[in-house]
């Protein structure tokens, strides 16, 4: 069985500050790893995956995640956020089903 | 291609009544999985089909909720009786075959039970 916790319901960044959110997996194969981001009414859209290969994964947007095997942990970076990235951020892991977290809203302060 | 298209976008019904929702997913693509959002529980898998089969229903939450897929390129989610506690929004979303491949969303559908 496949979930995922996301730490911090809501993060909240100055704009130009590091945004990082937190995402821990578990699952019982080896897993494959995703970020979406919803913007408000919208449906969600790909950021970036982890399938094999490289562990750190580049996204859209500036963004990147880091698989870390050993802390079972898939975490979401950007260096400098910007107004635009204020959105609801989810984390996913896929075996058949595609199971989500709770999600994280991102604010971005001017 | 022009994405997964969920129909309607906004629905509002009087409870008790029958609701049906539609999902057109990508074409070629093998899964299908309806989701069901709320702010008190956040991002919840219903069902999942491949290769228009129910692999896992174990989400649906009671009796009233039932989703068939006819064929590739249609199924619905259909609620009846429906309850005010079922006013959510409801996705679709659709993948390839492999399971390490992303699963791409529709709009969704805005449903209000009164």
């Amino acid at each position: 069985a496949q979930s995922v916790t996301q730490l911090g319901s809501h993060v909240s960044v100055s704009e130009g500050a590091l945004v990082l959110l937190r995402c821990n997996y578990s699952s019982s194969v080896p897993p494959y790893l995703f970020w979406y981001v919803q913007y408000p009414n919208q449906g969600l859209q790909l950021l970036l995956k982890y399938t094999t290969g490289a562990t750190l994964v580049k996204g859209i947007n500036g963004f990147e995640a880091e698989f870390k095997k050993s802390e079972t942990s898939f975490h979401l970076t950007k260096p400098s956020a910007h107004m635009s990235d204020a959105a609801e951020y989810f984390c996913a892991v896929r075996g058949g089903k595609l199971v989500f977290g709770a999600g994280t809203i991102l604010r971005v302060k001017s | 291609d022009a994405g997964v298209i969920q129909s309607p976008r906004h629905e509002v019904t009087e409870m008790g009544q029958e609701v049906t929702l539609r999902c057109k997913p990508i074409s070629g693509h093998d899964y299908l999985f309806w989701y069901r959002q709320t702010m008190m529980r956040g991002l919840e898998l219903l069902i999942y089909f491949n290769n228009n089969v129910p692999i896992d229903d174990s989400g649906m939450p009671e009796d009233r909720f039932s989703a068939k897929m006819p064929n590739a390129s249609f199924s619905t989610l259909k609620i009846q009786p429906s309850e005010p506690r079922d006013s959510a929004v409801y996705f679709c979303a659709s993948s390839l075959r492999r399971t390490d491949t992303e699963a791409f969303f529709g709009q969704g559908t805005r449903l209000t039970v009164v």
